[in-house]
């Protein structure tokens, strides 16, 4: 079954510390893997797209890696800000036939000062 | 530049009753997508349109309909709201397969 999973489900940490989101799937064939970030009341906005062949890439203090060979992708954040508060969503390209988006849950962040 | 603009916010219909959520992007895209937002599941497809004059159901396309009245709108319509469409409704857009969704801000939807 093609699945998205997210871990932590949710985090609290201190201002001006770093973070990493974690994402498994089983989705496969797919084409990309997507970050978004959700604040409460709003759009999802998009971060990173990746490709299979990309291993990382950046957006600022966010970083994205993507492991192909294990489905795995990190999302890390740098310096935390208290806007970074939101939920960080993971998002998978399924190639296959019916070609689809495939959402996971969400890691809800919390930065306190 | 407003990006995707959806109308109304929020709204509270009674069981039964019909409504129409307007979407509206101003980026040129040609696709177009209805989402809802449930607590506890990932985004759902509810419709979308690849291009102007297309559109094709997603995962959860029943008791729904959908207009892409041109490039610009596409619209999601509730014929009988029931209370299991009680949701966050969201319209995204985007140039192209594989580039980036594009989303509003949302419609709380409550139905009673």
């Amino acid at each position: 079954k093609n699945q998205v999973e997210q871990s932590p489900q949710s985090l609290i940490i201190l201002e001006g510390k770093n973070c990493t989101l974690q994402c498994n799937y089983t989705v496969s064939p797919f084409s990309n893997l997507r970050w978004y970030k959700q604040d409460t009341g709003r759009g999802p906005v998009s971060l990173t797209i990746m490709t299979f062949s990309e291993n990382t890439k950046s957006n600022g203090r966010y970083t994205a890696t993507l492991d192909a060979d294990t489905k795995q992708s990190s999302l890390h954040i740098t310096a935390s800000q208290l806007s970074d508060s939101a939920s960080y969503i993971c998002v998978v390209d399924y190639a296959g036939n019916n070609r689809k988006l495939i959402w996971g849950l969400g890691t809800s962040l919390a930065v306190n000062p | 530049n407003a990006g995707v603009t959806q109308t109304p916010k929020f709204q509270v219909l009674k069981t039964g009753q019909s409504m129409t959520l307007q979407c509206a992007q101003d980026m040129n895209h040609n696709s177009m997508y209805w989402y809802r937002q449930d607590p506890g599941m990932g985004l759902r497809l509810i419709y979308y349109s690849a291009s102007e004059g297309t559109t094709d159901k997603g995962e959860v396309p029943n008791g729904y309909n959908v207009s892409r009245l041109n490039k610009r709108e596409f619209s999601l319509r509730l014929e009988s709201a029931a209370p299991s469409q009680t949701s966050v409704y969201f319209c995204a857009s985007r140039t192209e397969s594989g580039s980036p969704l594009h989303f509003g801000n949302g419609t709380r939807l409550t139905v009673t």
